[in-house]
């Protein structure tokens, strides 16, 4: 079976420190790997995604990923967290398969001041 | 970037009513829209996808008489959960993917429906 886990229910960090909220995942094939947010009673936000070519990959609000083929890992990372960047965030796989979105159960980022 | 609207955002029901939620894509055309259902503090549980022009393919353990899908359009797919029960309130989104991208191309979501069924 397709699955997806991160392995923290809640990550706190404080201001300005560097974050990351991992994610690793069983999927057949090589899947494309996203990371979204979700704010509070709000829709899911593009972060980024990883398709082919560099293991880092740069997104959106000054998060970046590392994929590693070997331990099938997509960990987010930011270097210098912001207050405003605590929200839950979803790292989902696409199965080639069934063109599907396969979700991990999230991860609370808190930030504090 | 690509917008997806849904409407209306939160609503209230009576047991035994039906309700329906819009998902539109407001400036591209999706040829397959997602429905999911989350529960509060859980992920993203995929019910159905739907595809325009023709029926939704629904996940395992979900009722298709019970969640009717329609995908009339390149734009608008809706959502109506028949004969609501208190066990049917929570938050539905859908998201849409443009027609004219690849399939690596991420989903576009929308703000969500907070459904609560009295």
């Amino acid at each position: 079976a397709q699955s997806v886990a991160q392995p923290e229910d809640q990550v706190n960090v404080a201001e300005g420190n560097p974050l990351t909220v991992k994610c690793t995942y069983s999927v057949s094939g090589n899947p494309y790997l996203f990371w979204y947010v979700q704010y509070p009673n709000r829709g899911l936000q593009f972060l980024l995604k990883y398709i082919t070519g560099d293991n880092l990959v740069k997104g959106s609000y000054g998060f970046e990923a590392e994929f590693n083929k070997s331990q099938t890992s997509f960990h987010l990372k930011k270097p210098s967290a912001l207050v405003s960047d605590s929200a839950l965030y979803f790292c989902a796989p696409l199965s080639g398969n069934t063109g599907k979105l396969i979700f991990g159960q999230g991860t609370t980022l808190q930030v504090k001041p | 970037g690509a917008v997806v609207s849904q409407h209306p955002s939160w609503v209230i029901c009576k047991s035994g009513t039906s309700v329906k939620i819009e998902c539109r894509s407001l400036d591209f055309q999706a040829t397959t829209m997602f429905w999911y259902r989350q529960f509060p503090k859980q992920s993203l549980m995929l019910m159905a996808t739907s595809n325009e022009g023709s029926k939704a393919t629904y996940e395992q353990g979900v009722e298709k008489d019970k969640f009717l899908i329609n995908h009339a359009s390149l734009t608008l797919s809706t959502l109506t959960v028949t004969s609501a029960h208190p066990e049917d309130s929570s938050f539905y989104i859908c998201s849409a993917r443009d027609r004219l991208v690849l399939p690596s191309s991420e989903q576009y979501f929308g703000p969500g429906t907070r459904l609560t069924v009295t």
